[in-house]
């Protein structure tokens, strides 16, 4: 099955770029999205097909995806962005959704 | 406005069943694809279950392949998902979530339904 693999943590000082990386084999190929889930709450989609925000997603949300390693990156980072990021890809083979495990962003 | 609102939840035995609703609004139920995710305490996210919008299309996840149920009433604009011979480590938050056809994003999620398996 495929493995997507995100850095348990990340932490980012207020007002700098954070960035959280999820591998996966030849991730390239595939639609990447992004999701933001703060303490207690559902997740919210921030970022879809590798780039997209939805709207109401601040444009310090971007992602790229290439190779074997899609990125979202947080610009401008702020107190109130310190949650927890999950990718998410959709396996053809297995028909399956996948979701990394997870990054805990801190915001120092 | 898109809501999405699960309920069903508690606290159940092992090897017991249970079934969980999502009733929705604020959107065209018929058009959509629905999932359920689940969410372990203190874990991730884990995808279980996707139906299409005209419940002609189906996946599981293989940890609940042969023990859940996924269904949907357009009617009724309401998801379900019937879970038997639960284990301990089914225990998690249930989210309802909808997409627009297998593969598109998931774009709206349910607060969550909190399922307790244990003696």
């Amino acid at each position: 099955s495929y493995v997507l693999t995100q850095p348990p943590s990340v932490s980012g000082a207020p007002g700098k770029t954070a960035r959280i990386t999820c591998e996966g084999n030849r991730i390239g190929g595939k639609s990447v999205a992004w999701y933001q889930q703060k303490t207690g709450q559902a997740p919210v989609l921030v970022i879809y097909y590798d780039s997209d925000r939805p709207s109401g997603i601040p444009e310090r949300f971007s992602g790229s995806n290439s190779g074997n390693t899609a990125t979202l990156t947080i610009s401008r980072v702020e107190v109130g962005d310190e949650a927890d990021y999950y990718c998410q890809v959709w396996d053809r083979n297995s028909d399956h959704w996948v979701f990394g495990g997870g990054t805990k962003l801190t915001v120092l | 406005e898109v809501q999405l609102v699960e309920s069903g939840g508690g606290l159940v035995q092992p090897g017991g069943s249970l079934r969980l609703s999502c009733t929705t609004s604020g959107f065209t139920f018929s058009r959509c694809g629905l999932n359920w995710v689940r969410q372990a305490p203190g874990k991730g996210l884990e995808w279980i279950s996707y139906i299409s919008s005209g419940s002609d299309t189906i996946y599981h996840a293989d940890s609940v392949k042969g023990r859940i149920t996924i269904s949907r009433d357009n009617a009724k604009n309401s998801l379900y998902l019937q879970m038997n011979s639960l284990r301990v480590e089914d225990t998690a938050v249930y989210y309802c979530a909808r997409d627009n056809g297998a593969g598109t994003p998931i774009d709206y999620w349910g607060q969550g339904t909190l399922v307790t398996v244990s003696s």
